[in-house]
């Protein structure tokens, strides 16, 4: 069964600051890995990262896959309040007909 | 473009009832998922339509079911309301098989079970 778990649960930190977000991940056939923004309701889409494109970059975010590792990492850089989310990470096995499975989330809470 | 919609926004249901949930694709896109996220905890895939076909379904059981019509929108019945079912609905689209695995939320829809 496909697994992922994200790290650490929680984080707060203040603006300014740089947060590191983990996501591990075992799946079958491993096709690809999604980085979501979960404010309210509606997770809004951030990253995918596939073998032919490992690394990804917007702004004052990025996200790398290490595939040898089966993991991920999120950073944002000089974090505002806007920042404050629950981030997902989910993957897509190439067998799995556009299932994701998600980990349980990172919620960041960035004070002023 | 018009993004994913999701009706109604909350709904509250005793247990037993039946419930019935609608989602409109994005434009463009063919195939619709349908994720149960519970409080505190990252969303569960429940099953995805595509060409009005269920072709792919999670660990729940038949009580969920799901339509997808030919301007594929697509709705998610669950039957017998246990109050475990209390969660957000979201539904997701996509451009359909041999797309990206990128999948575009809508709003949700809480569902609360007394």
């Amino acid at each position: 069964e496909d697994k992922v778990v994200q790290s650490p649960l929680s984080l707060v930190v203040h603006e300014g600051d740089t947060v590191t977000l983990n996501c591990s991940y075992e799946v079958t056939n491993f096709r690809s890995l999604l980085w979501y923004k979960q404010e309210k309701k509606a997770p809004t889409f951030l990253f995918m990262l596939t073998s032919s494109g490992i690394e990804k970059k917007s702004g004052r975010l990025s996200s790398i896959l290490d595939k040898k590792e089966l993991s991920s990492i999120l950073n944002i850089t000089a974090t505002q309040t806007g920042d404050s989310a629950i981030y997902l990470c989910a993957v897509g096995g190439a067998t799995s007909y556009g299932k994701l499975t998600f980990g349980q989330g990172t919620i960041l809470t960035v004070h002023p | 473009e018009t993004g994913v919609t999701q009706s109604p926004t909350h709904l509250i249901k005793t247990r037993g009832q039946q419930v019935t949930l609608r989602c409109s694709s994005q434009s463009g896109h063919n195939t619709v998922s349908w994720y149960q996220q519970a409080l505190g905890q990252g969303p569960q895939f429940i099953f995805q339509y595509y060409r009005e076909e269920e072709n792919g379904r999670g660990n729940f059981p038949p009580r969920f079911s799901g339509l997808q019509f030919p301007n594929y929108s697509s709705e998610l019945n669950v039957n017998a309301l246990e109050l475990d079912d209390s969660a957000l609905y979201l539904c997701a689209s996509r451009g359909g098989v041999g797309s990206t695995d990128t999948q575009y939320f809508g709003p949700g829809t809480r569902l609360t079970v007394l």
